[in-house]
């Protein structure tokens, strides 16, 4: 069984540019989450999709902002890219949306943004 | 919002028993307490999750105070890959899991 995974692993952009994260996520799994880590603290809840709508949301801007696809893969995009958003995103699985049901994380994709 | 409350850091040695705690005075009736642990350079790993009664799993046991304001995760055994941070997590019916810092865990040989 293939677990979550996560592309690209390793980003640079600069302020104000957009860009797009991506998740796979593990098979027969139909929801994904995803969750910003700030350096030395927690992850934060950004979303969650499920069956390709999002359901539920942090406490995160518009411009974050995602999408799930039919095969259950998601993408994160982040527009107007400030500083503060320099993070490690992770994105993680599970088998359905009840809200005692584990995730499974991938390792993340670490942005740096300049 | 509920919230958890962890220590910064715990140390064992190898092959002893780990008794990690968790406060979360605030927790409402249908939260479920959740432990994950974060290696290095990875993303979470579920440990083990209940609502109100003691759980056990390959990895761990979870021991849930009966008025539900506390847990602790118990490693039986510790060894030296079990060394990472440690968060208790309260997951409400609107999916947001709100990690902590976390509890980091030295494990010596």
């Amino acid at each position: 069984e293939t677990g979550v995974t996560q592309s690209p692993t390793h980003l640079i952009k600069t302020r104000g540019q957009q860009v797009t994260l991506r998740c796979s996520s593990q098979s027969g799994h139909n929801t994904v989450s995803w969750y910003q880590q700030a350096l030395g603290q927690g992850p934060q809840f950004i979303f969650q999709y499920y069956r390709e709508e999002e359901n539920g949301r942090g406490n995160f801007p518009p411009r974050f902002s995602g999408l799930q696809f039919p095969n259950y893969s998601s993408e994160l995009n982040v527009n107007a890219l400030e500083l503060d958003d320099s993070a490690l995103y992770l994105c993680a699985s599970s088998p359905n949306a009840v809200y005692n049901s584990p995730l499974h994380f991938g390792n993340g994709t670490r942005l740096t943004v300049t | 919002d509920a919230k958890t409350t962890q220590p910064n850091s715990m140390e064992s040695n190898e092959e002893e028993p780990v008794h990690l705690p968790c406060n979360h005075s605030t927790i409402s009736g249908t939260d479920y307490i959740h432990w994950y642990r974060q290696l290095p350079s990875q993303g979470p790993e579920y440990v083990i999750h209940g609502l109100t009664s003691n759980v056990n799993n390959r990895m761990a046991s979870l021991a849930i105070a009966e008025d539900r304001k506390s847990s602790t995760l118990i490693l039986h055994r510790a060894t030296l890959r079990d060394a990472a941070v440690y968060y208790c997590i309260l997951r409400d019916r609107n999916n947001d899991m709100r990690f902590g810092a976390g509890t980091r865990l030295t494990v010596k040989p």
